[in-house]
């Protein structure tokens, strides 16, 4: 069956960037839209923004400024990007899979396992 | 932005009991809203869609209710699996969100 497997480093400084890539193996991009989430330590969710198959992106306005989602060569993996990072960007961050293309699928039924990043000199 | 607040933030019951987790959103979202549970260490797992479809494979015991601001989330008889944390997510508009989280405790 399908699987996500986010992948990067586990520690950025400050004021840098942030990469993750998340893989999808069992299956490919097409035809699904696909999202970033995150979670600071004990704390709630929140989404970061969405790809699609194709390449369409839609972010969550709080981190717009910093943030870029972009589809893989492959085709069966996508990247988050978020730069100018703070402590404040600490967090699990998780990629997910929405289960259709128009806006009755926009939860997520698929997730990966969840990479920490810390940021700290 | 649309908030979500899910209250009790924590519950405590006992293997067997009636749970009832409300979340209620700051304007109308028709139906649209999830419901998530997650262990420690682990992803979230889908639970509910649209509010009250339930997702293959979950069990019968979990079911959703209600619309525009205000829903529940029910676990007719509490399994010593089911003790974790909960969250309700809105997908009517951007940006989604996220309640802050109900955590399900053993009595």
């Amino acid at each position: 069956q399908v699987q996500l497997q986010e992948s990067g480093p586990g520690l950025v400084k400050p004021s840098e960037t942030l990469s993750l890539t998340c893989a999808v193996s069992g299956g490919s991009l097409r035809p699904y839209y696909w999202s970033w989430v995150r979670q600071p330590p004990g704390k709630g969710l929140e989404w970061i923004g969405y790809i699609s198959y194709s390449g369409f992106t839609n972010y969550n306005p709080s981190l717009k400024s910093r943030v870029s989602i972009s589809v893989g060569t492959s085709k069966h993996q996508f990247s988050l990007e978020l730069n100018s990072v703070t402590a404040a960007d600490t967090a699990v961050y998780y990629c997910a899979r929405h289960p259709g293309t128009s806006n009755w699928a926009w939860y997520f039924d698929l997730w990966g396992r969840g990479t920490l990043v810390t940021v700290s000199s | 932005d649309i908030q979500m607040t899910q209250s009790p933030s924590t519950l405590s019951a006992s293997v067997g009991d009636r749970v009832t987790i409300t979340c209620r959103a700051s304007q109308s979202i028709s139906s649209w809203l999830a419901w998530y549970q997650q262990k420690p260490g682990r992803a979230p797992n889908l639970l509910i869609y649209k509010a009250s479809s339930l997702e293959y494979g979950v069990p019968s015991r979990f079911s959703g209710s209600g619309s525009e601001t205000e829903f529940t989330l029910t676990i007719s008889s509490l399994q010593p699996d089911d003790f974790a944390t909960y969250y309700c997510q809105h997908y009517n508009s951007y940006p989604w969100a996220f309640g802050q989280g109900t955590k399900v405790e053993i009595k």
